[in-house]
Formats: C-alpha cells, sequence, structure tokens
C-alpha cells in the first residue's frame, strides 16, 4: 500500500517569514495529493490540492509542487501569519484493493508562527 | 447549513463498554469515512462506505464496527475489543465516484477517552 512520509513534524517561522513542508510518497499509482490543515480541536480542512498532470500550484500565499519522477510534494506558505499556526497534513490518493481510491496521510507538521 | 456533524464531541466510556460514535452528512455525499487520529500521528483509515448498506474495512478496522442504513447516517460503534479505544475519531464524506479529486470533507470529530 501507499506510504507517505512527512517533514519536519515541527517548524516554528517568525511571522512574515515563508515555511515549507515536504512529503514523499511510495506508490507511483498515486495521482492526487492534497495538503490539509488542522486547528486545534477541529477536523481538518482542504487548503490546497494537487494534481500529478501539474507541477505547481498557487493559492495566494499557498503553494504546492509536485515532483512525480522523485515522488516527493511540497507545500510552501509565504508571508506567514499567526492564524496560519497549525497542524498540517499532506496526502496521497491511490487506487485500493476494493476498486475505489483512499487517501493516506502523512503523520503532520505542527507550524508554529511567532509574532 | 449543509456540513457533517459528530457527536458527541467529547465522550467518556468505561472499560469493557461498547461506544456508539454518530456521524451525520446533509452534503448529499455518497461516500463516508472514519479515521482515527493519535498524538503525533497522522489519520488513519478504520472504515468506510460508497453506497447504503455496504462498507469496507480500513487499515485499523479491529475492535471496530459500522452501520450504513441511511445515506446520511455511518456511526461508529467501538467495542470492548479495541484495545486501546482511546483517540480523536473523524468523520468524513465524499462525493461518488470516489476518485482522485473528489474532496474529503471532515467533521469536526469527538474525542473518545476510557477511563
Amino acid at each position: 500500500g501507499e506510504n507517505v512520509e512527512q517533514h519536519p513534524s515541527t517548524l516554528s517561522v517568525q511571522e512574515g517569514d515563508s515555511a515549507v513542508i515536504k512529503c514523499t510518497y511510495s506508490d507511483s499509482a498515486s495521482n492526487y495529493f492534497p495538503w490539509y490543515k488542522q486547528e486545534l480541536g477541529k477536523g481538518p480542512q482542504l487548503i490546497i490540492d494537487i494534481r500529478s498532470n501539474v507541477g505547481e500550484k498557487k493559492d495566494q500565499r499557498i503553494a504546492v509542487t509536485l515532483n512525480k519522477t522523485a515522488k516527493h510534494f511540497s507545500l510552501h506558505i509565504t508571508e506567514t501569519q499567526p492564524e496560519d499556526s497549525a497542524v498540517y497534513f499532506c496526502a496521497a490518493s491511490g487506487p485500493s484493493g476494493a476498486g475505489s481510491y483512499q487517501l493516506t496521510f502523512g503523520k503532520g507538521t505542527k507550524l508554529s508562527v511567532i509574532p | 447549513d449543509g456540513g457533517i456533524t459528530q457527536s458527541p464531541k467529547y465522550l467518556f466510556r468505561k472499560e469493557g463498554q461498547n461506544v456508539t460514535l454518530s456521524c451525520e452528512q446533509n452534503l448529499n455525499h455518497d461516500a463516508m469515512y472514519w479515521y482515527r487520529q493519535d498524538p503525533g500521528q497522522g489519520l488513519r483509515l478504520i472504515y468506510y462506505s460508497q453506497i447504503v448498506n455496504d462498507f469496507q474495512k480500513g487499515d485499523i478496522a479491529e475492535g471496530y464496527s459500522v452501520s450504513r442504513e441511511k445515506k446520511e447516517s455511518f456511526p461508529l460503534t467501538v467495542t470492548s475489543a479495541q484495545k486501546n479505544p482511546t483517540a480523536f475519531y473523524l468523520c468524513a464524506s465524499s462525493m461518488l465516484p470516489v476518485r482522485p479529486g473528489d474532496e474529503q470533507f471532515f467533521g469536526p470529530g469527538t474525542r473518545l477517552t476510557v477511563l
């Protein structure tokens, strides 16, 4: 099955600096890569996603890059703000034995933005 | 106001008791999922269901059971056979067919503590 590794597990940045979180995946059949943000005591929310036919996608201060050859993808947050502080999860979607697609999640990165 | 609701938010159980966690969605989604989240861990799939009256085991189904009698509801029962049930449980849903790019929407979660 799919295995997703996420680094770093914790990340502290000064407000206004950039933050980068990296993930690798093992299954070359995976072709959808979402990123979720989870605030304390809440469920994860999708913030950006990328599909295998695209190398980069941006949405305001957030961008994701994908390198299918190397099987890794990254989340970039620019001009960080205190409200960006949360746990971020990457995931990869690949075919499961039941003919559907399942998300496999990384272990998460706790991002702290220091004012 | 569309979304996924989970109840209760906090749940306490004595060792040896079964307990049922509720998950309801009014998004008209066909697929529903249950994940377990432990501190410092990613989300691990317990069970998922693509249509009414059908469900499949995820990666950590042992000690859990589910039912899908209605499209809107996907309750999870944590049985006494689950050796380490204390965790944060997340329910999610998505449109069908389940394929890459179908965003999973998460509920707010239920924190289960075994006393």
